[in-house]
């Protein structure tokens, strides 16, 4: 089975900019959850999509919002960049159901400038 | 409060030595746990998966739960230097579509 799937794998931005990041989840999985990674804070999560519908989200601005389609498929857009956006965002996909756990893809490393 | 706490270490063995890495959690509803390995400017990559209270082991990892002291732990015997990663740990409650929690992850360096 192929793992998940990130995309671009590196991006770099200017402040104000705004930035789409995609996740392709494994095959047949249907939940998709967005975690920042910095050194400081660890994994903060974002969010979560589960056919289509956000199903959890972490406490983040308006400005962080993503979207999943009906083959699974997430993306994640940041709106009016800021410097402390530069990260390595993650894309965990799971089934969704009780015991099933996530795995996570290689992560965007987003530089804000 | 944070809902999962991990000492950040760095931790540093050397190779061969038993490794004990912990999380402690303030959620008694917590019932799945898990240990992922983040090798660096790498997505973590699931290492163990442990239900409730008790011991797994797989290999040289040996994970543990001790739900009444809502503690857990990951043991890592005769450790090699491709151990040196962040070890996250994560949680979650019972209940399908409930959120994980991660550990801010501790850093492993297994010295040859």
């Amino acid at each position: 089975k192929a793992g998940v799937t990130q995309t671009p794998r590196y991006l770099i931005k200017t402040r104000g900019q705004q930035v789409t990041l995609s996740c392709s989840p494994i095959s047949g999985h249907r939940s998709v959850s967005w975690y920042q990674q910095t050194p400081g804070q660890g994994l903060q999560f974002l969010f979560e999509y589960f056919s289509e519908t956000q199903r959890n989200k972490g406490n983040f601005p308006g400005r962080f919002s993503g979207r999943q389609f009906s083959n699974s498929r997430s993306e994640m857009n940041v709106s009016t960049l800021e410097l402390g956006d530069s990260a390595l965002y993650l894309c965990a996909s799971s089934s969704g159901l009780l015991a099933d756990t996530q795995y996570f893809g290689p992560g965007t490393r987003l530089t804000v400038l | 409060q944070k809902e999962v706490e991990q000492d950040p270490g760095p931790l540093s063995v050397p190779e061969g030595a038993i490794v004990s890495l912990n999380c402690t959690y303030s959620n008694s509803a917590f019932q799945y746990f898990m240990w992922y390995r983040q090798y660096s400017r790498k997505g973590p990559e699931l290492l163990m998966y442990t239900y409730s209270s008790g011991n797994k082991e797989d290999g040289r990892f040996t994970a543990q739960v001790d739900k009444s002291s809502k503690y857990i732990s990951l043991f890592i015997r005769d450790s090699q230097p491709s151990d040196s990663a962040t070890y996250l740990c994560a949680m979650r409650e019972g209940n399908t579509g409930n959120q994980f929690y991660f550990g801010t992850g501790t850093s492993l360096t297994v010295i040859p």
